[in-house]
């Protein structure tokens, strides 16, 4: 099993502000399949990206995903208000799929 | 818009099975994959299954004893069943549509179930 670790678990910043959220595997990820989500209290998560780099239609360019192999980094440029969630890593190359602990951004 | 909704009794006796449905609309099942995760409350997320619509499963190793993923394309539906529970099987069950290569791109609301007597 791939197991993802996520860091930091919290990011304390202001609206304007880039956020750089890390997640890192235990193996190589195949084919970076690697997808970030967003999820905000009482909601379902969101595709944010998906291959590591890719944005689904609908989702804001500010966010940005890079990395390859086993670390991954997901970019936010400029933090909007309703930017402020908690944000998961999934790596769906090998089963089980798996998910990161997660990272919360709140607004300092 | 693809849209899925879980449905299901929102509360489990503990030893007993808990049966989920997740009802798609807005485009037929008969493509993709459609999967399970659940969050117990207040923690992250965890890959329970997923099912083909021709019926090929694979699940998570540390659940695979205790459920069955099975699909009813005439319904465009699929569901969940997890036997013997406890109360570490309380949490929020989501549904969503797995597209393979590109994640999972729609998700239901989820829905709590909470294992109790």
């Amino acid at each position: 099993e791939i197991v993802l670790t996520q860091s930091p678990g919290t990011l304390s910043l202001s609206p304007g502000e880039r956020a750089t959220l890390s997640c890192r595997a235990s193996q190589s990820v195949r084919s970076s399949y690697l997808a970030w989500y967003q999820q905000k209290p009482g909601q379902a998560p969101r595709l944010l990206i998906y291959g590591a780099s890719s944005r689904p239609t609908g989702i804001p360019d500010r966010f940005s995903g890079s990395g390859s192999g086993t670390d991954f980094t997901l970019t936010i440029s400029r933090l909007e208000p309703e930017d402020f969630a908690v944000y998961y890593c999934q790596q769906y190359g090998s089963s089980p799929l798996t998910f990161g602990g997660g990272t919360k951004v709140e607004i300092k | 818009q693809v849209q899925l909704q879980e449905s299901g009794p929102g509360l489990v006796k503990p030893s007993e099975t808990l049966s989920l449905t997740c009802t798609v609309s807005g485009g037929s099942i008969s493509i993709f994959y459609w999967t399970w995760i659940r969050q117990p409350p207040g923690k992250g997320l965890e890959w329970i299954g997923h099912i083909f619509y021709t019926g090929s499963t694979d699940y998570n190793p540390s659940l695979k004893s205790r459920v069955t993923i099975s699909v009813d394309t005439s319904k465009n539906q699929f569901s969940l069943t997890l036997s013997s529970v406890t109360a570490a099987d309380t949490a929020v069950y989501y549904c969503a549509r797995d597209v393979g290569a590109r994640g999972f791109d729609f998700w239901g609301q989820g829905t709590l179930i909470t294992v109790s007597s």
